[in-house]
């Protein structure tokens, strides 16, 4: 079994419409961090989560919010869509020490917003 | 700020072909981590090395070698007798001990590898 999974793994929605990214994790990792990759372009960080009361904005967190519902759980949320924020969505997990840093993924979500 | 240049847009090379893939990196810190990872046609993100700043040994993992060179800002990564599984793209990242809370991982834009049989 995948140790990071993520639902839905393709979503498509209109213009306006709530959506909901989860992510959870079986590697028993305290932080977790949800990314978005444009074609062309690397990962942009969104939001970042060091434990369930700790949650950061990244460096492109307009238009969404994060939940963080338990150690192994954390979603992300479009409150209203829009078609630039048709990207492909990951989830990542770190352990808490910057020592021992490497991010593991999920699969991604491929979204698209028409 | 830190920032990751991955030059090299699209490669394509012939079956059992050697290929590097450049990476170059800005950062004001003296301690930091650099990374790869691979990206195949599936979608998943894979890690493939993470190098601390510190330690300047080459690494060679069977057909995978990377070289890090400080003087030169640059961890570039070699595939050896590439093979048609080996297309994907490949990201580097680089994480400094200054890059905010979350010590974020900054990628590059990635590069396309096509294995051509």
């Amino acid at each position: 079994d995948a140790d990071v999974t993520q639902t839905p793994r393709n979503r498509i929605t209109k213009t306006g419409k709530r959506i909901m990214l989860e992510c959870s994790q079986t590697k028993g990792h305290d932080r977790m961090y949800w990314y978005r990759q444009d074609p062309g372009l690397g990962l942009q960080l969104i939001y970042y989560s060091f434990d369930v009361k700790d949650i950061n904005k990244g460096e492109i967190s307009d238009g969404y919010s994060v939940s963080r519902q338990a150690q192994a759980k954390f979603s992300l949320s479009l409150e209203s869509a829009i078609p630039n924020q048709t990207a492909l969505y990951f989830c990542a997990t770190s352990r808490g020490t910057w020592t021992d840093n490497e991010q593991f993924f999920g699969p991604g979500t491929r979204l698209t917003v028409l | 700020a830190q920032k990751v240049t991955q030059a090299q847009t699209e490669i394509s090379v012939v079956e059992k072909e050697d290929v590097t893939l450049d990476c170059v990196y800005e950062t004001r810190d003296t301690t930091y981590y650099l990374f790869w990872y691979k990206q195949p046609p599936s979608g998943e993100l894979v890690f493939l090395i993470r190098r601390n700043s510190f330690d300047e040994q080459n690494e060679i993992s069977g057909r995978y070698s990377w070289n890090f060179q400080k003087s030169t800002s640059s961890f570039n990564f070699t595939i050896t007798a590439s093979q048609v599984v080996d297309s994907a793209v490949y990201f580097c990242a680089l994480s400094g001990e200054h890059s905010g809370s979350a010590r974020q991982l900054t990628f590059g834009s990635g590069t396309q590898l096509t294995v051509l049989p």
